[in-house]
C-alpha cells in the first residue's frame, strides 16, 4: 500500500459544478497535511493547508478525518481556471520528518 | 521577489553522460529541497539541506547523483553518469523554516529542470 494515495482521475467537471477529491494516508502518526496544485508543465504550488478542524478559502474546503486517514479537498462552483492535477502532501513522523506527495488528481473544468 | 531559479530549464542527453542542474533558492530561505518528479506522480524527495547540511539525503541514489550546496545558498545537483530512467523533471524548492512542513510553512518550488536521457 501506498503511503499517499489519490484517485488518478480524471474528473471532468461542468462549469460551476461541485467536485471532491480524496487521499489516503497510511501512517496514523502524521503531522501535517497540505493540498497543492500544478497546472500542466509547471510547478506545483500551495494551494491550502489542511487543519484539524477544517478549513476553508473562498471556493475551497479542506478536511482532515484522523480517524478513517484520509483529508479532502472541496471545490465548489468550478471555473475553468481550476483545471489543474491536486496533490495531496503529508508529513508523517518516521524520526525525521519526511514530506510524501500523492500522485495527484487530475481536474478538467469545462464550459 | 524572485522565486527559486533553476537552470537548464531543458536539457537531453544521451546515457552514460553527466548532467548537473542548479538552483537558487529565494533569498534568505534556509531549507533547500531537490525533488524528482516522474510523469503522472507526485515529487519525490531527493535530498533536503537545512543551509549547507544535508539532513535527508536517504532517497538520494547515491551510486550516481551528489549533491552539493556549499555556502548554504545555491546548490548544484549531479547525475553521472545518467540512465534512461533517470528522465524526470528535476525540481529545486526552498522554504524559510527549519524541518517539516509544519502548518503554515510553505515550500516554494522552482520551475524545475527537464531532463531527458535517450
Amino acid at each position: 500500500r501506498k503511503e499517499v494515495e489519490q484517485d488518478p482521475g480524471p474528473f471532468n467537471v461542468p462549469e460551476g459544478a461541485t467536485v471532491a477529491f480524496n487521499c489516503t494516508y497510511s501512517n496514523s502518526a502524521s503531522q501535517s497535511f497540505f493540498w497543492y496544485r500544478q497546472d500542466c508543465r509547471k510547478e506545483p504550488k500551495l494551494l491550502m493547508s489542511v487543519y484539524s478542524s477544517g478549513n476553508e478559502d473562498g471556493r475551497f474546503t479542506a478536511q482532515l478525518n484522523r480517524a478513517s486517514q484520509y483529508i479532502s479537498l472541496l471545490i465548489r462552483d468550478s471555473k475553468l481556471s481550476d483545471s489543474a492535477t491536486y496533490l495531496c502532501v503529508v508529513t508523517p513522523y518516521t524520526g525525521g520528518f519526511k514530506t510524501i506527495f500523492g500522485a495527484g488528481t487530475r481536474l478538467f473544468v469545462k464550459a | 521577489e524572485a522565486g527559486v531559479v533553476q537552470s537548464p530549464r531543458y536539457k537531453i542527453i544521451e546515457k552514460k553522460q553527466p548532467v548537473a542542474f542548479w538552483c537558487n533558492p529565494i533569498s534568505g530561505h534556509n531549507t533547500l529541497y531537490w525533488y524528482r518528479q516522474n510523469l503522472g506522480q507526485g515529487p519525490e524527495l531527493l535530498i533536503r539541506y537545512e543551509n549547507e547540511e544535508a539532513v535527508d539525503d536517504s532517497q538520494l541514489p547515491k551510486d550516481r547523483f551528489s549533491a552539493e550546496r556549499l555556502k548554504g545558498v545555491d546548490s548544484t545537483l549531479k547525475i553521472q553518469p545518467a540512465e534512461l530512467g533517470d528522465s524526470a523533471v528535476y525540481l529545486c524548492a526552498s522554504s524559510p523554516e527549519r524541518g517539516a512542513f509544519s502548518a503554515g510553512n510553505t515550500i516554494y518550488f522552482g520551475e524545475g529542470s527537464w531532463l531527458t536521457v535517450v
